[in-house]
C-alpha cells in the first residue's frame, strides 16, 4: 500500500510569506501528526489530529495552524514566515493513537530566505 | 524542554561490532519508540516497548526499557554500514498522542 505522501518536497518562500505544506496519510489511517526538524532544535512535536479535531499541540505561536480533512488528508500553514522556520516539516499517520508505531512521509524541506 | 536526551550524539564502529546507544526522558510514558533517519528524510520506525514492558528484540535490533529510570537503550548487533544512520528514541507520554522525540545518536558504521 502507498506510504505517506507529503508535497511539495522543496519550497523556497521569502519572509513575511505564508505556506501551505500538505499530508496525505496511508490509506485507513485516521490520526496525523506534525513534526518540525531543525539542526538546533531536533525533533519538535507540531500538532496532532484525529477525525478531523485537533487533539495535541506542540508549544509553537499561533503562526502555525493546521487542518484535516474528512479523508484524512491534512495541511498545515505557516504565516508570516521568519528565517528561523527554515526546516524540514515531517507528517506522520497512524490508525488510530499512538500505542501502534507511526508512518513518517519523506518530509518538505522549507527554505525562507 | 520536554524533549529526551540521547547518548551518545555520535558513535562510529566498524562491521561487526555492536552499537548500542542511551535514552533518557522525563515523563511518565505509555510507550517508547526507536526510529531510524538516513541523512535528513524522513524517519523509519524501528520498534517499539510498552511501558510495561521490559525487553523486546526485533532481528538485530534489542531494546530494554527501565522506566524507574526513565532509560532505554537501543543495541544493534553485528553492525553493518547500512546501519549508518542517525538513530531517534521517541516517547509517547501518558495520555497524549504526541511522540516527544530525544536528540538523536548518529552511528557511523565503516566497512
Amino acid at each position: 500500500k502507498a506510504g505517506v505522501t507529503q508535497t511539495p518536497r522543496y519550497l523556497i518562500k521569502t519572509r513575511g510569506q505564508q505556506v501551505t505544506l500538505s499530508c496525505s496519510p496511508i490509506s485507513g489511517h485516521r490520526s496525523v501528526s506534525w513534526y518540525q526538524q531543525t539542526p538546533g532544535q531536533g525533533l519538535q512535536f507540531l500538532f496532532e489530529y484525529f477525525s478531523e479535531t485537533q487533539r495535541n499541540k506542540g508549544n509553537f505561536p499561533g503562526r502555525f495552524s493546521g487542518r484535516q480533512f474528512s479523508n484524512s488528508r491534512s495541511e498545515m500553514n505557516v504565516s508570516t514566515l521568519e528565517l528561523g522556520d527554515s526546516a524540514l516539516y515531517l507528517c506522520a499517520s497512524s490508525l488510530s493513537n499512538l500505542d501502534t508505531e507511526a508512518f513518517f512521509g519523506q518530509g518538505t524541506r522549507l527554505t525562507v530566505v | 524542554s520536554q524533549q529526551g536526551e540521547e547518548d551518545p550524539q555520535a558513535l562510529s564502529i566498524q562491521e561487526g561490532e555492536n552499537a548500542t546507544m542511551n535514552c533518557s526522558y522525563k515523563t511518565s510514558i505509555n510507550n517508547l519508540q526507536w526510529y531510524r533517519q538516513n541523512s535528513g528524510r524522513g524517519l523509519v520506525h524501528l520498534i517499539l516497548i510498552r511501558s510495561n514492558e521490559r525487553e523486546k528484540h526485533s532481528g538485530r535490533l534489542r531494546v530494554t526499557l527501565d522506566t524507574s529510570k526513565k532509560s532505554s537503550s537501543l543495541l544493534i548487533t553485528a553492525s553493518r554500514a547500512a546501519d549508518t544512520a542517525s538513530y531517534f528514541c521517541a516517547t509517547v507520554p501518558y495520555n497524549t498522542d504526541k511522540l516527544i522525540f530525544g536528540t538523536g545518536t548518529r552511528l557511523q558504521v565503516f566497512p
